[in-house]
């Protein structure tokens, strides 16, 4: 099984609709991130959790929303969600003790129509 | 917050053939690493270096912290190196902030 599990891997949604993308690990890291991905921008910040009790606003916050339901789990929602989130979205997570690595999920692809 | 600039913005190379991939970042970092984004989307750290150089196989990194810049080395390319490389960099909370990547096309 691999150490960052994301689900669901490709959503297709409207206008609207209330999507929650999912990320568990394995690796027992106390930091968690999302980032979104568009073409020729690289990686975005979303929110990061650096531990249960830890949220944070990243670059790009506006629109969403994160919970980090335990050490494990964090998960990103849109409330309404809008053509512009069309994205791919990866969840991170990393070892406050360590050198702070990122280990990536798999990715989730979103697409808003 | 801290800015991070990669350059070139693509590359083509022909198998076998060596290359070097820039990051420039605007302020003083105390994290610096750098990935390969597969053709299928996966992202895999290759280095944490925020200063110094390391080795790995094929690939080497260099960051020289004082002159604000890091340097990713692929020798010997192969069509396997295809992809997107990023740089990401941090000064003080360890919030990675990515650059937009080089993509880069090895052909046989």
């Amino acid at each position: 099984d691999a150490d960052v599990t994301q689900t669901p891997r490709n959503r297709i949604t409207k206008t609207g609709k209330r999507i929650m993308l999912e990320c568990s690990q394995t690796k027992g890291h106390d930091r968690m991130y999302w980032y979104r991905q568009d073409p020729g921008l690289g990686l975005r910040l979303i929110y990061y959790s650096f531990d249960v009790k830890d949220i944070n606003k990243g670059e790009i916050s506006d629109g969403y929303s994160v919970s980090r339901q335990a050490q494990a789990k964090f998960s990103l929602s849109l409330e309404s969600a809008i053509p512009n989130q069309t994205a791919l979205y990866f969840c991170a997570t990393s070892d406050f003790g360590g050198a702070n690595v990122l280990t990536f999920g798999a990715g989730s692809r979103l697409t808003v129509l | 917050g801290i800015q991070v600039e990669q350059s070139p913005p693509d590359l083509i190379l022909q198998e076998g053939a060596n290359s070097t991939l820039r990051c420039n970042f605007s302020d003083s970092v105390n994290n610096l690493q750098w990935f390969h984004q597969n053709p299928w989307g996966q992202l895999i750290n290759l280095f944490y270096i925020p200063s110094g150089t390391k080795q790995n196989g094929r690939l080497s990194a260099t960051t020289v912290a004082t002159e604000r810049y890091s340097l990713l080395y692929i020798s010997s390319s192969q069509t396997t190196d295809s992809g997107v490389y990023f740089c990401a960099a941090s000064g003080g909370y360890n919030k990675l902030i990515f650059g937009a990547g080089t993509r880069l096309a090895v052909h046989p």
